[in-house]
């Protein structure tokens, strides 16, 4: 079966600092590869989306960037943090076709402080 | 482009009464429909889907019907209970396309 994992689940850093939260996927091949954003009291917004090893698709202009450099790996970087980029962070996969749902990690919690 | 919207939260019920948490879309063609549910400190977790016009997705007793005629998703369940008390997500992704569209969640909340 299919197992999304996602790490850290919380992060604390300072404003100025670096990010790199990563997103790995077992049990399938060449999937689709998601960042979501989720602020507080807000839904969930689409940062980046992949759909193939070095491929990455921008949704949100902003300080963040992502990365995947294999099949079912998926990063999240930022050179310097801000205090906005605080929230909920959510990778996601999924297959090819429009007629399946995208499955979830646990999320990360991300404080800018 | 496409999009999703829900009903403002929060929502607060008793046990055991109606639930309703509507949902619209605006999409190209004929776009497939997913309920979310989010636990506190959690991801998203599938509720349940439906791909084509008048299909009803159900799960848990939940249920929604695809209307492709009121571009409507509405979520409803018959009894709810106080485990049900999450965020719930109403998203779309069109055809041909990879996006997940989401809508900006609807807390529940509900009180034995």
């Amino acid at each position: 079966s299919q197992t999304i994992h996602q790490w850290p689940v919380t992060l604390v850093q300072p404003v100025g600092s670096p990010l790199s939260l990563e997103c790995t996927v077992e049990g399938t091949s060449n999937p689709n590869l998601y960042w979501y954003r989720q602020a507080a009291g807000r839904g969930l917004q689409l940062l980046f989306y992949s759909v193939g090893i070095g491929q990455i698709s921008s949704e949100v202009p902003q300080n963040l960037s992502a990365s995947r450099p294999q099949d079912r790996q998926f990063i999240l970087s930022s050179k310097k943090l801000l205090l906005s980029d605080s929230g909920f962070y959510l990778c996601a996969w999924s297959v090819w076709t429009a007629d399946t749902e995208a499955f979830f990690g646990q999320g990360t919690r991300l404080t800018v402080v | 482009g496409d999009s999703v919207t829900q009903m403002e939260g929060p929502v607060t019920l008793s046990e055991e009464a109606f639930l309703t948490i509507n949902c619209t879309y605006t999409a190209t063609g004929y776009p497939s429909l997913f309920w979310y549910v989010q636990y506190p400190g959690e991801g998203l977790q599938l509720l349940l889907k439906a791909t084509k016009a008048d299909d009803k997705g159900s799960n848990k007793g939940f249920e929604a019907t695809y209307r492709k005629e009121t571009t409507s998703f509405h979520l409803e369940k018959g009894s709810v209970q106080v485990s049900d008390s999450a965020v719930y997500f109403c998203a779309l992704r069109g055809p041909g396309t990879y996006k997940y569209i989401f809508g900006t969640g609807t807390r529940l909340k509900v009180l034995a």
